[in-house]
């Protein structure tokens, strides 16, 4: 049983290109959530998905980001127009049905992202 | 402000010794208390969780501890090993808010021989 799978685990752009980062949770987790660590800082929550639905999107910037999680396939992360600002490690995480507070929320390794 | 914080910044000790990590938090109302290990470079790793009414909960050498009266938790490590080195997190989470997990900007630890 595969645990979160993220990828890439590296990712360079340049200012003004796009990122997407890719997420799949564990095995029949349904719940997933972003979260975005600057270096030598603590993780910063971004957004909560659950499938085709964003659930809280309190924590992700307004503009140039976005997140999916559709019925198939992984949850994205997208950042358009990348800026300097933008690079970090940005974390997914996933916990199974009806254990959102009070359960395990189990992580991926994160993909970093450096925009040059 | 709900908040998360952690003593020390950062910790060396020798192997073999033991050692205690802090976390204090301004989170309310609470939920649970969990502390992770993060590897560099590595995702987060579960240690414990605590609810309200747990006082103390074990994982092999790691026993956390906690007291919701005064809103502070501990970690300690028993004979601590060179693959101890690492961040070691603390995350609150806000009671009926299913997203809101308050992390600790965590203490690194370095276990040297």
């Amino acid at each position: 049983n595969a645990g979160v799978m993220q990828n890439p685990r590296h990712l360079v752009r340049r200012r003004g290109q796009e990122a997407r980062l890719r997420c799949s949770p564990m095995k029949g987790h349904s719940h997933v959530y972003w979260y975005r660590q600057l270096p030598e800082e603590g993780l910063k929550f971004m957004v909560y998905l659950q499938k085709e639905n964003i659930i809280d999107e309190s924590g992700m910037p307004k503009e140039r980001f976005s997140a999916e999680f559709p019925k198939e396939g992984p949850s994205i992360l997208r950042i358009q127009q990348v800026v300097r600002g933008d690079s970090a490690a940005y974390f997914c995480a996933s916990s199974a049905d009806g254990d959102r507070n009070t359960g395990e929320l189990f992580f991926g390794e994160g993909s970093r992202l450096t925009v040059l | 402000k709900n908040q998360v914080e952690q003593s020390p910044q950062s910790l060396i000790i020798l192997e073999g010794k033991n050692c205690t990590l802090q976390c204090n938090y301004t989170v309310s109302p609470f939920s649970n208390l969990r502390w992770y290990k993060q590897d560099t470079g590595r995702g987060p790793v579960s240690l414990t969780i605590m609810t309200f009414s747990e006082n103390t909960k074990s994982n092999g050498r790691y026993t956390a501890t906690l007291d919701a009266d005064t809103k502070q938790s501990s970690l300690h490590i028993t004979a601590s090993q060179l693959s101890d080195s690492a961040s070691y997190i603390c995350v609150v989470t806000i009671a009926y808010n299913t997203d809101k997990l308050i992390f600790g900007t965590g203490t690194r630890l370095q276990v040297f021989p």
